[in-house]
């Protein structure tokens, strides 16, 4: 399984783009990257997922590079809310998925 | 409607009891996991259920028993509560057994005395 590498902790203010970087080295062909969220007292959240380039949806953007050995999850102008763990997956789609979450990355938006 | 519901939220035992965290998911998916949150907050898979077939079975103790009577729901049972099983235990379902997007249940807080 392909491990990933993601800060511990970013700060931000409120209204800011934040880009919370995935390092995944020996990511496989058929590997897909994928981003949870976590708020306390929950289970965690699907936000996006990409296999390269660029994926947009309403809620972040995903930037994967050509040899795909991190991904970028955007989040545009954030705000209190968005106070959470984030965390990076890598998921092979040719075996039965283990779906296995890292330590994750708290994000604390402030005024 | 909540899509992936799991009772007891909260469950506070003695060391050396049997007890059971019941999940059920009304999405229609056929894959339902068991995850462990610990309190590093590290989620690791348990179990994994297809169509009420285990799939994933990670390395953990026989003294938890993942039991699916139907693929709408995934029951942990847990003999001989010891103090490291205390934790917060996510049930989760995904549609196929490929994961894609998982969506889980608020978890049950488990606290072994």
């Amino acid at each position: 399984l392909a491990k990933t590498t993601q800060p511990i902790s970013m700060d931000s203010y409120e209204g800011q783009e934040v880009n919370i970087t995935c390092s995944h080295n020996n990511i496989a062909t058929n590997d897909y990257i994928t981003w949870y969220q976590q708020f306390p007292s929950q289970g965690p959240r699907f936000i996006i997922q990409g296999y390269k380039t660029k994926v947009t949806n309403e809620v972040a953007s995903l930037f994967i590079p050509a040899d795909r050995k991190s991904s970028t999850l955007s989040l545009p102008r954030v705000s209190l809310s968005d106070t959470a763990v984030y965390y990076c997956l890598v998921e092979n789609t040719g075996t039965a998925s283990k779906l296995t979450f890292g330590t994750g990355t708290r994000l604390q938006v402030t005024l | 409607d909540t899509a992936v519901s799991q009772t007891p939220k909260y469950l506070v035992t003695q060391m050396g009891n049997d007890k059971s965290i019941k999940c059920e998911q009304n999405l229609g998916h056929d894959t339902m996991y068991w995850y462990k949150q610990d309190s590093k907050k590290f989620l690791k898979i348990m179990f994994s259920y297809n169509n009420k077939e285990l799939i994933i079975n990670e390395t953990v103790p026989n003294r938890f028993s993942p039991k699916s009577p139907d693929k709408a729901h995934l029951n942990l049972h847990i003999n001989s509560l010891e103090l490291g099983d205390s934790a917060v235990y996510f049930c989760a379902s995904s549609q196929g057994r490929l994961a894609g997007e998982l969506f889980f249940g608020e978890g049950s807080r488990l606290t072994v005395l």
